[in-house]
């Protein structure tokens, strides 16, 4: 069945240092979103990418979506101690309104 | 602006005990509204999700049931619990029509059984 993996599963980095995890989805996928969860909270929306190629930035978050369209990667810079939790990529299940949710990269930033 | 609802927001449960979690959204008209699992530190899993009243699509084989009785409204119950039904229980809502809309969440239920 269709799948998404992410890597690494976890990720311990001193506060300002980078981060990046990875998506990959074993179909090609018409969009990729991008959830937070804070520890102990819910996931939260932070981004979607449509396009072949897509790059997009939210501040010191990059996102890109791989040319063939089975790729992801979210980039951190300079990590902050605000930036702890887990991080989610979702692709929509072909024919459906469902989202199949990645395995979660979790994050632990070092103060 | 729209809302979600989630409650109780932690529960304790003995084995074999009824379950009834409730979900409703507020500020938006004919959601997609889904109910996910999230066992402790781990992924996402879909249980339940549905695109009108009375129109659910079960995930996983499982002894929980999700009913629609109201536009806005999803509840997800178990007649019996079992203690493998212990996780984090989360609601999410998206516009429906279309497959490319965020879902958002609720605040979730912690669901320990005992």
């Amino acid at each position: 069945g269709q799948q998404v993996m992410q890597i690494p599963q976890y990720q311990h980095v001193q506060e300002g240092e980078d981060f990046t995890t990875y998506c990959n989805s074993s179909t090609t996928l018409s969009n990729i979103q991008w959830y937070k969860q804070r520890p102990g909270g819910h996931p939260v929306f932070l981004i979607q990418l449509v396009k072949s190629g897509e790059v997009k930035k939210q501040k010191r978050l990059t996102f890109q979506f791989g040319e063939a369209k089975k790729n992801s990667s979210l980039h951190i810079t300079a990590t902050q101690t605000t930036d702890v939790g887990t991080y989610f990529c979702a692709g929509p299940r072909v024919g459906t309104y469902k989202y199949i949710f990645g395995t979660g990269t979790r994050l632990k930033v070092l103060a | 602006s729209q809302t979600i609802h989630q409650w109780p927001a932690t529960l304790v449960q003995p084995v074999g005990s009824p379950l009834s979690l409730e979900c409703t959204v507020e500020g938006t008209s004919n959601p997609n509204l889904y109910w996910y699992r999230q066992a402790a530190g781990r992924g996402l899993q879909l249980l339940f999700y549905s695109v009108g009243i009375g129109q659910i699509s079960s995930e996983v084989p499982q002894n929980l049931s999700a009913s629609r009785p109201q536009d806005r409204q999803f509840i997800l119950s178990s007649k019996k619990l079992l203690l493998s039904d212990s996780g984090f229980y989360l609601c999410a809502w998206s516009v429906r029509g279309t497959v490319n809309q965020p879902q958002h969440f609720g605040d979730g239920t912690r669901l320990s059984i005992l």
